[in-house]
């Protein structure tokens, strides 16, 4: 089964508000990571928290980190229509010498101009 | 640099039939995986390669063969094609480790099977 799940699985926003993502994992991390996606193109990789931080930032990006409940969110704000796309969450733990990465099944974000 | 490609971008097969698919990165990256997508699943782990001559399996390894005898090729083979393996697939390579986990992974475009 897949390590995390992202929540909600579609968001609809209008361009500038707040879009929130949440992602659930069930085992022990070393780091989370974020993706996107644009439709029928590979993966881009958004932003890397590990697993001794709580919140980082990057552009309009804001992603924080609870290992205590085992979940991330990713916050996007002043959605754009540009950013409709899906985004992941993965998360890297100890497998062979440290390097499987398991990914969520994905949010997909629609934002209307 | 190309970064991580991909071919064939698209393919049909006939139940039964094999093929290979490659995949390249010519960023020196150690690890290397390939997973696939299929609607409403996300990504998942099929093999994975932390260096040339060692690969490891992911989740859903079965009916798929691979080999790492070069840093730079990954290529991920199908033994005999079933329809369960109709999907797209992605390979993803990542810089060596660094303290902390895996980094991050930079994806080819996809290869997209269709297995009648």
């Amino acid at each position: 089964s897949q390590q995390g799940e992202e929540d909600p699985q579609a968001l609809s926003i209008q361009e500038g508000e707040n879009a929130t993502m949440n992602c659930s994992y069930k085992t022990s991390i070393n780091n989370l990571q974020w993706y996107r996606q644009n439709s029928g193109r590979g993966l881009v990789h958004l932003i890397l928290i590990r697993s001794n931080e709580r919140e980082k930032h990057s552009g309009r990006l804001r992603v924080t980190l609870d290992t205590s409940k085992k979940s991330s969110s990713l916050l996007i704000t002043a959605s754009r229509a540009a950013d409709t796309a899906s985004y992941f969450c993965a998360t890297a733990s100890t497998g062979l010498g440290g390097f499987k990465t398991i990914f969520g099944a994905g949010t997909r974000l629609f934002v209307k101009a | 640099n190309a970064g991580v490609t991909q071919t064939p971008k698209f393919q049909v097969l006939k139940t039964g039939q094999s093929m290979t698919l490659q995949c390249a990165q010519d960023m020196n990256h150690e690890y290397m995986s390939w997973y696939r997508q299929d609607p409403g699943m996300g990504l998942r782990l099929i093999h994975y390669s932390v260096g040339a001559g060692i690969t490891d399996q992911g989740e859903v390894p079965n009916g798929y063969n691979v080999s790492r005898s070069t840093t730079e090729d990954f290529p991920l083979r199908l033994l005999s094609a079933a329809p369960s393996q109709t999907s797209v697939y992605f390979c993803a390579s990542s810089p060596p480790l660094r303290a902390g986990g895996r980094e991050t992974q930079y994806f080819g475009p996809g290869t997209r099977l269709l297995v009648l």
